[in-house]
C-alpha cells in the first residue's frame, strides 16, 4: 500500500532563517507531488506541483521554492523565512496518469511558526 | 473549474444523518464532483466523487441532481469523529497528467453528542 511521510510535524523558526521540509512517498512510482499551505483560518492554497524529477510548477509567487531530487521525494525550501510564511504545510501525491478516479493523498502536515 | 457555494457551518446530532449541500450551478459536462474532508490539524481526506449518477461507498453517499447544478453529501450515521471541514470540489478531467485541486472554504460540520 502507498504511504506518504512528511516531517517534521511542528517547527518553530526565527525570521530570516532557512527552511527545509521533506516529503517522501512509498509504494508507488511516478507520482504527481504537491505542496499546499494553509494559513490560520484560511483555505488550502496550492504552492507547487511536480509531475517528474526536476519538474516543478509554481502556482503563486512567494518566498519559497520546491525541488524534486528523486521520483518520490519532494522538498520545500526557503533561504530566509518571513513572518507570513507561518502556516500548516501539507504534502500530497496522486497517481501520474490523469484517470477519472484519481485522488489526492495528503501527508499529516507540518505546522510552521515563524517568530 | 466551476465555482461552488457551501454553507459555512452545519450542526448534526450524533447518530443522525448529516446532509451537506453544495451548489455548483456553473459545472460543465466534463467536471466531476469530488468531496474531501479535513479534520482539525490533519491533511484532507478523500471521501467520494461522482459525475451524474448517485454514488455510495463505505464512508458516504453522494446525491447529484439531474441537472448537475447541485449535490449533497450524506453521512448516514454521523459520529463525533466526523466533525471536520467538508469540501465540495468540481474537477475538470482533461486526461492529462496534471491533477490540481483547488479547495474553497468548505462547510464546518460539527457533530454534537
Amino acid at each position: 500500500s502507498q504511504t506518504i511521510h512528511q516531517w517534521p510535524a511542528t517547527l518553530v523558526q526565527p525570521v530570516g532563517s532557512p527552511l527545509s521540509l521533506e516529503c517522501t512517498v512509498e509504494g508507488t512510482s511516478n507520482p504527481n507531488l504537491y505542496w499546499y499551505r494553509q494559513a490560520a483560518g484560511r483555505g488550502l492554497q496550492l504552492l507547487f506541483y511536480s509531475v517528474g524529477i526536476g519538474q516543478i510548477s509554481s502556482e503563486v509567487p512567494q518566498n519559497l521554492s520546491a525541488s524534486r531530487p528523486q521520483d518520490r521525494q519532494f522538498i520545500l525550501s526557503s533561504k530566509k523565512l518571513l513572518l507570513s510564511d507561518s502556516g500548516f504545510y501539507l504534502c500530497a501525491w496522486s497517481a501520474r496518469r490523469g484517470r477519472v478516479n484519481e485522488k489526492l493523498f495528503f501527508g499529516s502536515g507540518t505546522q510552521l511558526s515563524v517568530l | 473549474d466551476a465555482k461552488t457555494t457551501q454553507p459555512p457551518s452545519m450542526d448534526c446530532a450524533e447518530g443522525r444523518a448529516a446532509n451537506l449541500p453544495c451548489n455548483h450551478s456553473t459545472i460543465s459536462g466534463n467536471e466531476y464532483v469530488y468531496w474531501y474532508r479535513q479534520i482539525h490539524s490533519q491533511g484532507p481526506q478523500y471521501i467520494i466523487h461522482g459525475l451524474k449518477n448517485n454514488e455510495t461507498n463505505e464512508m458516504a453517499s453522494l446525491i447529484i441532481t439531474e441537472d448537475r447544478k447541485s449535490s449533497t453529501l450524506i453521512l448516514p450515521h454521523a459520529t463525533l469523529r466526523d466533525t471536520a471541514v467538508y469540501y465540495c470540489i468540481p474537477i475538470f478531467y482533461s486526461g492529462g497528467s496534471n491533477y490540481k485541486l483547488t479547495f474553497g472554504k468548505g462547510t464546518l460540520l460539527t457533530v454534537n453528542p
